[in-house]
């Protein structure tokens, strides 16, 4: 059985771009979940998507957005990129119906540096 | 607002030794708590999760407790080996499907 999917695992990326992440969830898993990792702030809960439906979205400028596909799959874009930004990203797939009593499994995760 | 803890921040013990990192939360209202297991950049690896309803699991040489009354949880990891060398997280999922993560304990196991 496939873990999740993230990629690309690596991206440097300029000031003022912007970026898109992907994350595949395992097969059967409708609900993903997106974090941001830092060494100061550990790590912080982004959004979560089920059903193609934004359930839950953490304390983030608007620059943080995204989005889930029908496959369950799920992209999340940062716009104008800022040095900040900088962070691995990682995502996290959950089986769907029993809502929050369920294991989440994270993928490798996505590091972006911002030069 | 729900904030997580862990304690201690660091860890250091020799192989072999049983260990026990700490977390606690301070809002009881919680669906599970999940304890998980990091290597440097990399991403998560779930070790156990705990239901609100229940007190403990254990796989392997991990035990997991979980008092909600008293907003803590504890991951005991018997035998230790340099293998176990890794940051362990604890997370509470609440009210909203929010899930809270604590800043983690580097664990350093020496051979």
């Amino acid at each position: 059985k496939a873990g999740v999917t993230q990629t690309p695992r690596y991206l440097i990326k300029t000031r003022g771009q912007q970026v898109t992440l992907s994350c595949s969830p395992i097969s059967g898993h409708r609900s993903v979940s997106w974090y941001q990792q830092t060494p100061g702030q550990g790590l912080q809960f982004l959004f979560e998507y089920f059903s193609e439906t934004q359930r839950n979205k953490g304390n983030f400028p608007g620059r943080f957005s995204g989005r889930q596909f029908s496959n369950s799959r799920s992209e999340m874009n940062v716009s104008t990129l800022e040095l900040g930004d900088s962070a691995l990203y990682l995502c996290a797939s959950s089986l769907p119906l029993t809502g929050p009593n369920t294991e989440a499994f994270f993928g490798q995760g996505t590091r972006l540096t911002v030069v | 607002k729900q904030e997580v803890t862990q304690i201690p921040a660091a860890l250091s013990v020799p192989e072999g030794e049983n260990l026990v990192l700490n977390c606690s939360f301070t809002d009881s209202a919680i669906y599970n708590l999940q304890w998980f297991r990091q290597d440097p950049g990399k991403g998560l690896t779930s070790l156990l999760l705990i239901q609100s309803s229940q007190r403990e699991q254990t796989s392997g040489r991990l035990n997991a407790s979980l008092d909600k009354s008293s907003g803590r949880s504890t991951l005991y990891i018997a035998a230790s080996q340099p293998g176990d060398s890794a940051t362990y997280l604890c997370a509470v999922v609440t009210g909203g499907f929010k899930t809270i993560f604590g800043a983690g304990t580097r664990l350093f196991v020496k051979a």
